[in-house]
This record gives structure tokens, C-alpha cells and sequence, in this order.
């Protein structure tokens, strides 16, 4: 079925270690968005992608990076992770700019990441 | 920097009652003004889409208001159900690459 999924649903790992979040949209949207939730501050967006090799930065990026080889997966990774970055994680895709056009982003079920 | 907030942050109501979801902004600079929902352990679910031009947009039993000059937007919720009971999330788009979310109504509609 059409849609994004996102991979692993539930991570545990431990504080230093590397750990890739996945992100697979099957509908060729062009931008690709990584958010994180968290008690208190609600959702913050990470990094954005506009289109294959071309990612910008959020509202809150240290500590993560991304790619986007292709246009349907957007991977997020957490270098040497750290126990501010327990949370829950969000991709979301949309068909255009959220500004330009009346199309919706469209979320996944997130990954719940804990981090001890 | 764009602040979102939303009012109040819990809801309680007996089925069939029509309520009324807040959400306020500091910015009126926006491109749209979006309504999601969120299920425990689920993603957001797109509800309602406005655009900057527009007052309001309906779908089924929700309508949502926009007035940008006032930093203001309200999600008229008719005739609830307890299968409405979920949080609702205002977000803005302020420059049109990304969101501005708050944190958020839980709501809980009683059968």
C-alpha cells in the first residue's frame, strides 16, 4: 500500500552509540521532513529535504544528520547518541511546499527512541 | 520566532456536545494554518488545511476559522463522538518550507 513507513517502531540503545532512523514514502513526494516530540515543547522539526541531495536544516539539528540519495527515503542519524535525544521521532512528506500549494504533510507512526 | 499556543490543554465532554479547540499565534505572517490529529502511539492525521487567503474550511462535523489579523484559529468540533477523543494539534507554516506546531488539546469525549 501507498504511504510512509518508518523503521524501527521502538529503538533502545545506549548513550555514544550511532543509530539510523529510516524514513520510506511511496508516493514520490518531493520534500521529506524529520520532526521530534518530546513533553513540553511539542513538535520540532530536525532537517528538511526539498529533493534528492538537498536537505536543510531545522529548528533543532545538533546532533543529527541526514541524507537523501533517493527521493523516496530520507534516513535521520544520531552519530554518537545522547540521553537529550530520547524521544519520539516523525517523518513526514509533502507534494510541495507547504506554503505554495494546499497539500498536507502526511506523517508516519513515528519511532519511539530511548536512549540510557 | 513564531509561537503557537493552544487552549486548553485538556478537554473533557459528554458525547454529542459541539466544542470548540483554540489555537492562538504570535506571527501573522503565515502562509496556512493546519489542524492535525494524533492518536496514542500514531502519527498525525491531516484534518483541515487553510490557506492564508482563506476564513474557513469544513470537512464533515469539523470546521476550522482562520483570522490572521488576530493571530486566531478555531476547530469547531459538532456533535461529538468518543471516537473523536484524540489530541489536536495546530500548526503554521510561516514561510512556507516548514511547520510551527503546539503542543497540543487532548481531548476525551464521554459516552
Amino acid at each position: 500500500d501507498a504511504g510512509i513507513t518508518q523503521s524501527p517502531r521502538y529503538k533502545i540503545t545506549e548513550t555514544g552509540r550511532q543509530v539510523t532512523l529510516m524514513c520510506h514514502q511511496t508516493w514520490s513526494h518531493s520534500y521529506m521532513f524529520w520532526y521530534r516530540q518530546d513533553l513540553g515543547h511539542g513538535l520540532r522539526l530536525i532537517y528538511y529535504s526539498a529533493a534528492a541531495d538537498i536537505t536543510d536544516k531545522g529548528e533543532v539539528p545538533d546532533g543529527y544528520v541526514v541524507s537523501r540519495s533517493k527521493t523516496e527515503n530520507f534516513p535521520l542519524t544520531l552519530e554518537s547518541a545522547t540521553r537529550s535525544q530520547t524521544s519520539v521521532y516523525f517523518c513526514a512528506s509533502s507534494h510541495s511546499l507547504q506554503g505554495l500549494s494546499n497539500q498536507p504533510q502526511h506523517f508516519g507512526d513515528g519511532t519511539r527512541l530511548s536512549i540510557l | 520566532k513564531q509561537e503557537v499556543t493552544q487552549i486548553p490543554a485538556a478537554l473533557s465532554v459528554p458525547e454529542g456536545e459541539n466544542l470548540v479547540l483554540n489555537c492562538s499565534f504570535t506571527d501573522s505572517a503565515i502562509y496556512n494554518l493546519q489542524w492535525f490529529r494524533q492518536d496514542p502511539g500514531k502519527g498525525l492525521t491531516s484534518l483541515l488545511l487553510i490557506q492564508s487567503s482563506q476564513r474557513e474550511q469544513t470537512s464533515g462535523r469539523l470546521n476550522a476559522s482562520l483570522d490572521k489579523s488576530s493571530g486566531r484559529s478555531t476547530l469547531y468540533i459538532a456533535a461529538s463522538q468518543p471516537g473523536d477523543s484524540a489530541t489536536y494539534l495546530c500548526a503554521v507554516s510561516p514561510s512556507g518550507s516548514r511547520l510551527t506546531f503546539g503542543e497540543g488539546t487532548q481531548l476525551t469525549v464521554n459516552p
